[in-house]
């Protein structure tokens, strides 16, 4: 059973602050790496991918990726009140594969 | 950049009636479409994997004569809810894949309300 674990939430980080979100998975097979953002009653869209070990930084958004540990974290830094939303943690094992959701996690960003 | 059409965005329907909701690929081709369910509060969950041509790959657990997925085209999938029951009452959302840089595109979703 390929598993992607998201830590419980909800995170709540004052407006300006760094948001922390970790992902860890079980298929070692994995290649790619993917954070969405979803509103409530939207669906997700595209924050951040990553394939390779390392940081990968965006603007606000930073992920970081290691295979060794098999985790993925992003950082979201000045965090913003538009910011607060649920963040999945998605995987695929290769191109055309399916994702693998976490159950994601609720962000709140207080002024 | 890539877009995927979905519609409808919202529908209520029924017990016992049929719902279609179909997954348009505007500017690429979509060689994979996926469909997935999503409960209130809970994560995406993958319903059935479809390549243009051929018969969708369901998951376990997914009643593949209940949940009747189309892949006609490179561009277009439907999925048809039928005889839908209150319990099917979820957020559907679809998601294309074609080649080259667009990699996995989301719909927006269609929320289906079964009364």
């Amino acid at each position: 059973q390929k598993e992607v674990e998201q830590n419980s939430g909800p995170l709540s980080v004052p407006e300006g602050a760094i948001a922390s979100l970790n992902c860890t998975y079980s298929d070692r097979g994995s290649q790619s790496f993917f954070w969405y953002r979803q509103y409530s009653g939207k669906s997700p869209e595209l924050i951040m991918s990553i394939y390779s070990n390392g940081d990968k930084e965006d603007g606000r958004f930073t992920a970081q990726l290691n295979k060794a540990s098999q985790y993925v974290s992003l950082l979201i830094r000045d965090s913003q009140p538009s910011d607060s939303a649920t963040y999945l943690c998605a995987v695929s094992t290769g191109a055309n594969s399916k994702l693998t959701f976490g159950k994601g996690i609720t962000l709140s960003v207080r002024p | 950049g890539a877009v995927v059409s979905q519609h409808p965005s919202r529908v209520i329907c029924k017990s016992g009636t049929s719902v279609k909701i179909e997954c348009r690929s505007l500017d690429f081709q979509a060689t994979t479409m996926f469909w997935y369910r999503q409960f209130p509060k809970q994560s995406l969950m993958l319903m059935a994997t479809s390549n243009e041509g051929s018969k969708a790959t369901y998951e376990q657990g997914v009643e593949k004569d209940k949940f009747l997925i189309n892949h006609a085209s490179l561009t277009l999938s439907t999925l048809t809810v039928t005889s839908a029951h209150p319990e099917d009452s979820s957020f559907y959302i679809c998601s294309a894949m074609g080649a080259g840089p667009y990699g996995y595109t989301f719909g927006s979703g269609t929320r289906l309300t079964v009364v």
